[in-house]
């Protein structure tokens, strides 16, 4: 089974800060998934990486496919960054979800 | 637009009801999932299906039983088996090519009367 592990739990910025959450996993993956979760549940994706490093606005998300490790990047956080962001791994056909990072972005 | 819709939104049950929930993508994708979310933990995956007439089952399917007569949806009913059924249920889907953007529901939360 392919354990996802993402840190920190929980994470407060202060407006502005730049953000890092942690993401590692167990086995080979043929996708690594980024997600946002705003209260009231939905999730939207943010990105897939099966390598290298991806860039969309103030989000930066990269992978280390030998380290088995990605890393999601806010640069000049806001408060409306304020979310829970989730890594899911694909070993195969199946998603395998990490438990995800509830941050916390103060004015 | 394309995208996938989850119904109801809220949803109860009695003590020894079946209730179906519903998830319907028109995005022409492959691959279907249903997974339960409680408070403070992560999602985990009930059943997923790669095509049509077939599925399989996740980490926690006891109780649970989906259908895939249709590409486009992917039913998931929650038996009376089902002892602790109140969460928060979700269903994703992607186009089975291993790098190809997810989608979600809005969710429908499940709670017993």
């Amino acid at each position: 089974k392919n354990e996802v592990e993402q840190s920190p739990q929980n994470l407060t910025a202060q407006e502005g800060e730049f953000i890092t959450i942690n993401c590692s996993y167990s086995v080979g993956i043929s996708a690594l998934h980024w997600l946002q979760q705003h209260p009231g549940g939905g999730i939207v994706s943010l990105f897939m990486l099966s390598s290298g490093k991806k860039k969309h606005g103030r989000l930066i998300a990269t992978i280390n496919i030998q380290e088995k490790h990605s890393s999601l990047h806010i640069t000049a956080s806001h408060p409306r960054d304020s979310a829970v962001y989730i890594c899911a791994v694909r070993p195969g056909y199946a998603l395998n979800f990490g438990k995800g990072t509830s941050l916390l972005v103060t004015p | 637009d394309g995208g996938i819709t989850q119904s109801p939104k809220y949803l109860f049950r009695k003590e020894g009801q079946n209730v179906t929930l519903s998830c319907e993508q028109n995005l022409n994708h492959d691959a279907m999932y249903w997974y339960r979310q409680d408070p403070g933990q992560g999602l985990r995956l009930i059943y997923y299906s790669q095509i049509v007439n077939d599925f399989q089952k996740g980490d926690i399917a006891e109780g649970y039983s989906v259908s895939r007569e249709k590409k486009e949806s992917f039913p998931l009913t929650v038996t009376s088996a089902q002892k602790n059924p109140t969460a928060f249920y979700l269903c994703a889907s992607v186009k089975d090519r291993g790098n190809e953007k997810l989608f979600f529901g809005s969710g429908t939360q499940l709670s017993v009367l």
